[in-house]
């Protein structure tokens, strides 16, 4: 089974930290995406990577960075952050290039910036 | 053009119901559509995909109906079971971009009553 872990389930930040969440993935999959959750808005995608080193901006890239270093692992990285980023993160991959590659999530990450 | 709008926001079934959610979109050019199933605490997890080439896809109680001319899809969940209780999210593959990143309605909550 496919497995996609994240590095914390909850977490609890104050406006202008630097936060990290990390992904990892165990299928040596090609694709890694950054989607957030907010109630009625649906998921929407802020990065995602095709390859090491290599990062798309989604929909909703600003406050955003990101880093895939190696294959497995895949970063989100919010420099500065503010309230407006409390949200449920979501980490997912998929496998290569093709048409109808299934993405398979983590659990999430609920981040509250007081 | 690169929105897919899903209804209803929430709906109430009862148990040995059918439950349908529909979606539209507006760009043609989308050329897979998944439908994905959320139970709280958990990500999201692919339930059910169609191509835009076929009208019907059914997979046990849950069926696809797509609609190429009139740009929709819907779910059609058949004797609907208090298990089936979860938010559903439609969503299009975005097409000529690499790592097959998706684009997500906003999501139906369904509650079944037993």
């Amino acid at each position: 089974d496919v497995k996609v872990t994240q590095s914390s389930r909850y977490l609890v930040k104050r406006t202008g930290e630097k936060v990290f969440l990390e992904c990892v993935q165990d299928m040596d999959h090609e694709n890694m995406f950054w989607y957030r959750q907010d109630p009625g808005l649906g998921l929407r995608l802020i990065y995602f990577s095709y390859d090491v080193k290599m990062k798309e901006k989604g929909d909703i890239p600003e406050g955003y960075s990101v880093s895939r270093e190696k294959k497995e692992r895949f970063s989100l990285i919010l420099e500065s952050a503010s309230t407006n980023q409390t949200s449920m993160y979501l980490c997912a991959s998929s496998l290569g290039q093709g048409v109808g590659e299934t993405q398979y999530f983590g659990p999430g990450t609920r981040l509250l910036v007081l | 053009q690169q929105q897919v709008k899903q209804s209803p926001q929430s709906l109430i079934v009862q148990k040995g119901g059918i439950s349908i959610i529909n979606c539209a979109y507006e760009n043609t050019a989308f050329d897979y559509f998944p439908w994905y199933q959320q139970f709280p605490g958990k990500g999201p997890a692919l339930l059910i995909a169609i191509r835009p080439d076929v009208s019907e896809k059914k997979e046990g109680r849950f069926t696809i109906s797509f609609n190429k001319s009139a740009k929709q899809f819907s779910l059609h969940i058949m004797d609907s079971q208090p298990g089936d209780s979860a938010t559903y999210f439609c969503a299009a593959s975005r097409p000529n971009q690499a790592g097959t990143a998706l684009i997500f309605g906003k999501g139906t909550t369904l509650s079944v009553s037993s």
